[in-house]
């Protein structure tokens, strides 16, 4: 049971994009159509913005995104707000083994 | 209102155990695979355990494994996570999350903080 990788931090500025990588293996990025994203806050409990790679919940603004290629999944933030500065967290499914990988968390700083 | 309330975290000593637990209300408990995930001080996300909306199956973190113990009450919508043989390496935020989907947590509780220090 690994761990994804992502980056430690990005950043734009406010209306510029910023993408996140999470590179798995063939074990669970790689073999999964449930990647999600999470977005945290300081002090807050996560909060879903993307589920099964490109769904958006209820309520999560349509300047996030969600994609997938082989072994790495992305997260795209359109539009940037200075509100979407945040920790965000990949998670994949590893139906193979039955667990939930999380990335180790990318700081996105907006400038 | 959807919301998830936790509770029973605390300072143990390493060796000891706990019990924590999870009131759901404004949702069908009983309908939801439920899961806990923790998160150590200034790190990322761990996930600990699912477990299935009919409570028929569990599967465990490797790190955890033989150590926590997942169970769940439908009647009284509480979702419990029985922790033994504590380890300093247990210390975290103990977040109980609701699923949706296949690994997709989309309600969470506030968290409760469980301190392993002798």
């Amino acid at each position: 049971q690994s761990a994804l990788t992502q980056p430690p931090s990005a950043s734009g500025s406010p209306g510029q994009s910023v993408t996140i990588s999470c590179t798995g293996t063939s074990s669970d990025v790689g073999d999964s159509d449930y990647v999600s994203w999470y977005q945290q806050h300081p002090g807050k409990a996560p909060k879903l913005m993307i589920y099964e790679v490109t769904k958006r919940p209820s309520g999560v603004p349509d300047r996030f995104s969600g994609s997938k290629s082989g072994n790495t999944a992305s997260l795209t933030v359109s539009g940037l707000h200075t509100e979407d500065e945040a920790d965000y967290y990949c998670s994949s499914y590893a139906g193979s083994n039955n667990y939930v990988a999380f990335g180790g968390g990318t700081k996105v700083t907006v400038l | 209102e959807v919301q998830l309330v936790e509770s029973g975290g605390g300072l143990v000593q390493p060796g000891g155990s706990l019990r924590l637990s999870c009131v759901a209300s404004g949702f069908t408990f009983s309908s939801y695979a439920m899961s806990w995930v923790r998160q150590a001080p200034g790190k990322g996300l761990e996930w600990v355990s699912p477990f299935s909306g009919s409570g028929a199956s569990t599967d465990y973190a490797d790190s955890v494994k033989g150590r926590f113990t997942i169970s769940r009450d439908n009647f009284k919508k509480t979702l419990y996570l029985q922790i033994k043989s504590l380890r300093v390496e247990d210390t975290a935020l103990y977040y109980c999350a609701r699923a949706i989907g296949i690994g997709a947590f989309d309600i969470w509780g506030q968290g409760t903080m469980v301190t392993v220090s002798s």
